[in-house]
């Protein structure tokens, strides 16, 4: 168990609502990610933070912002949600030192429909 | 355009057999490689890995082979078991950087 939550695990919402989704870590890596997967699209970066303030975009930035203003929490924002973001989010942690540094630990997803 | 490639979207395989998922890359600066499994309604999770060192990484029923000249991998499943059935993606690293790169994912059926 890698220690990451996502929150809510299901939302439905409407088109023009706001929307904010949660990812929260007891590890303490410095590295989180946020990922949306859609059928045929695989797992497409939206943004990344490599430290508390500190975030950069993904490949699919556009419509979302994000936060983390504390070390284990990394919010993804909808600021006006539209049909074509209804995705499941997945949030992931990165380890920063040792071992396969490189793999990420994923947590459960949060399934988001926008009506 | 896609740097990571995994060109067959589903694969069917018998029990007791071998599954072969394949992924290539165009960006020959990838110098990490690695392979997550996802079951339906869960995260992915970490599956094997190889540095472009070696050309092969095994773990158990896992195996791992990378072709740099071919800038192909791909990962072996002896024997396949019905529990195996699921989507498998292929990542690509390059050196220093945080940010992989993801193909589209197979989904692996393992018939009993």
């Amino acid at each position: 168990d890698a220690g990451i939550t996502q929150s809510p695990r299901h939302k439905v919402t409407e088109t023009g609502t706001p929307v904010t989704l949660r990812c929260h870590q007891t590890e303490n890596h410095r590295y989180m990610y946020w990922y949306r997967q859609d059928p045929g699209h695989g797992l497409r970066l939206i943004h990344y933070s490599y430290g508390v303030k500190d975030t950069d975009k993904g490949e699919v930035s556009d419509g979302y912002s994000v936060s983390r203003s504390k070390t284990e929490d990394f919010l993804l924002t909808l600021e006006s949600a539209t049909s074509s973001q209804t995705s499941v989010y997945f949030c992931a942690i990165r380890p920063g030192t040792g071992g396969d540094y490189n793999e990420q630990f994923f947590g459960p997803g949060t399934r988001l429909t926008v009506l | 355009d896609q740097q990571v490639k995994q060109n067959s979207p589903s694969l069917s395989v018998q029990e007791g057999r071998i599954s072969i998922l394949n992924c290539d890359y165009t960006n020959s600066m990838f110098d990490y490689f690695l392979w997550y499994k996802k079951y339906p309604a869960e995260g992915p999770t970490f599956l094997i890995s190889i540095s472009s060192i070696k050309d092969k990484n095994e773990d158990g029923r896992f195996t791992v082979f990378l072709n740099k000249s071919a800038k192909h991998l791909s990962l072996h499943i002896v024997p396949s078991q019905p529990g195996d059935s699921a989507v498998y993606f292929c990542a690509a690293n390059s050196g220093g950087s945080y940010i992989p790169t993801f193909g589209r994912g197979t989904s692996l059926i393992v018939h009993p």
